[in-house]
């Protein structure tokens, strides 16, 4: 199976910061990848697909990067509503597989 | 609007056995593949098992093989997760996700505990 490890597993920020997640994968997996935001007692919510690609709704402060192996999840300016936990997760191989998660908190 | 409703989850004795449902509301289930997905307490999500858009085609993940079955009922809008051989580690919130690759919308999740 492929292993997805994403740093820092804690981000500590304020508003209006800028944050960037990374997300490695234990083989390359093109760009096949996809990111989640969850909020504590919700489910996940799906933000970008094909390790860059919007989902329709999401706004635009949030952007996604990278190939092969290793991927970045950036916000431009963290908003009030954006304090949560991001998971990566690869569908280049099943099973597919997601990552601990990034924890963003409040500074 | 898209979604999804899990139910049956419970607690269970090891070695119990649970079915869990998915009614699906806001899209036709019959145009897309359905997953299950975990979530332990503290953990990120696991994939569970896909099941193709005609039901004729399962995958699942090597720790559920033998013990859960994917079906669904697509004109009941439905989708299941048989569980049987139930085990402490089985223990988290399952959710059913829109999707076989990458799952745009998930149900709310329901709670499976799994204890004696």
């Amino acid at each position: 199976d492929i292993q997805m490890t994403q740093s820092p597993s804690t981000l500590s920020a304020s508003v209006g910061d800028r944050v960037t997640i990374t997300c490695r994968a234990s083989q390359s997996i093109g760009s096949w990848l996809a990111w989640y935001q969850q909020s504590p007692g919700e489910a996940p919510k799906f933000l970008i697909y094909k390790a860059s690609t919007l989902q329709n709704g999401v706004p635009s402060r949030f952007s996604g990067s990278g190939s092969g192996t290793e991927f970045t999840l950036t916000i431009s300016s963290l908003q009030p509503d954006d304090f949560a936990t991001y998971y990566c997760q690869q569908y280049n191989n099943y099973p597919v597989t997601f990552g601990q998660g990034t924890k963003v908190e409040i500074k | 609007q898209v979604q999804l409703v899990e139910s049956g989850g419970g607690q269970v004795k090891p070695g119990g056995s649970l079915r869990l449902s998915c009614a699906a509301s806001g899209f036709t289930i019959s145009d897309y593949y359905m997953s299950w997905i975990r979530q332990a307490p503290g953990k990120g999500p696991e994939w569970l098992s896909y099941i193709s858009n005609t039901g004729k085609n399962t995958y699942d993940v090597e720790s559920v093989k033998g013990r859960f079955t994917i079906s669904r009922d697509n004109a009941k809008n439905s989708l299941f997760l048989q569980m049987s051989s139930l085990r402490v580690e089985d223990t988290a919130v399952y959710y059913c996700a829109k999707g076989g690759s990458y799952f745009d919308y998930w149900g709310q999740g329901i709670l499976v505990t799994v204890s004696s």
